[in-house]
């Protein structure tokens, strides 16, 4: 099955910086792979996603590239704000068989004013 | 409220004692989950079901029923609690698996003494 290994586990930025984080899947079926921000006390909610036939989309201060070939996908936050301090997780959806998401294990994002 | 909600928020439980989590949606969604988040493990699928009285097994399945009688409800039974599974749970839902939006719900913390 998928497997999905995500790093860092912390991240640490002052306001304004970019923050990067990455995640690796195995399966190279995958071929959906959304990002989710999980606030304190809350559920995570999605942020943005990507498909295989796309290698990078953009949503105002967030992106996310897609390389295939290297079966690693990374979310790219630009200007960050102290409202963005949160947990993110990456997921991929192992398309083998039914197809269901698989996390990664989150990484915690601290943005200091 | 439209959405998905678990009950209860919070619930404190003893080995051994038969627990169950509840979990509803309002938009009909063909499909439903449940997700355990542990620190260093991110979220971990327990069970899923495709609709009403069709469920399977996910990751960690071991010490835990799932029934959908309904399609808008979704229980998670812990038969006879552990300390193991003190832990945050998820439930969720989407119209389509693996390849768009799953909508979580607030999350149920669940210790066992």
């Amino acid at each position: 099955g998928e497997n999905v290994e995500q790093h860092p586990s912390t991240l640490s930025v002052q306001e304004g910086d970019s923050a990067v984080i990455k995640c690796t899947y195995s399966d190279s079926a995958s071929n959906y792979f959304p990002w989710y921000k999980q606030e304190l006390g809350k559920g995570p909610q999605l942020i943005i996603d990507i498909r295989s036939n796309v290698g990078e989309k953009k949503d105002q201060r967030i992106a996310v590239t897609l390389n295939k070939t290297a079966k690693h996908f990374s979310l790219h936050i630009t200007e960050t704000q102290p409202e963005d301090s949160a947990v993110y997780f990456c997921a991929a959806n192992g398309n083998t068989g039914f197809q269901k998401l698989v996390f990664g294990t989150g990484t915690r994002l601290l943005v200091s004013p | 409220d439209a959405g998905i909600t678990q009950s209860p928020r919070y619930k404190i439980t003893e080995t051994g004692r038969q627990v169950t989590l509840m979990c509803h949606q309002t938009w009909s969604h063909s499909y439903m989950f449940w997700y355990r988040q542990d620190l260093g493990h991110g979220l971990r699928l327990i069970y899923y079901s495709a609709a009403a009285d069709i469920t399977d097994k996910g990751e960690v399945p071991d010490g835990y029923v799932v029934s959908r009688s309904k399609t808008e409800n979704f229980p998670l039974t812990l038969e006879s609690a552990t300390r193991s599974q003190t832990s945050v749970y998820f439930c969720a839902s989407s119209e389509v698996t693996g390849n768009t939006e799953a909508f979580f719900g607030q999350g149920t913390r669940l210790t066992v003494v």
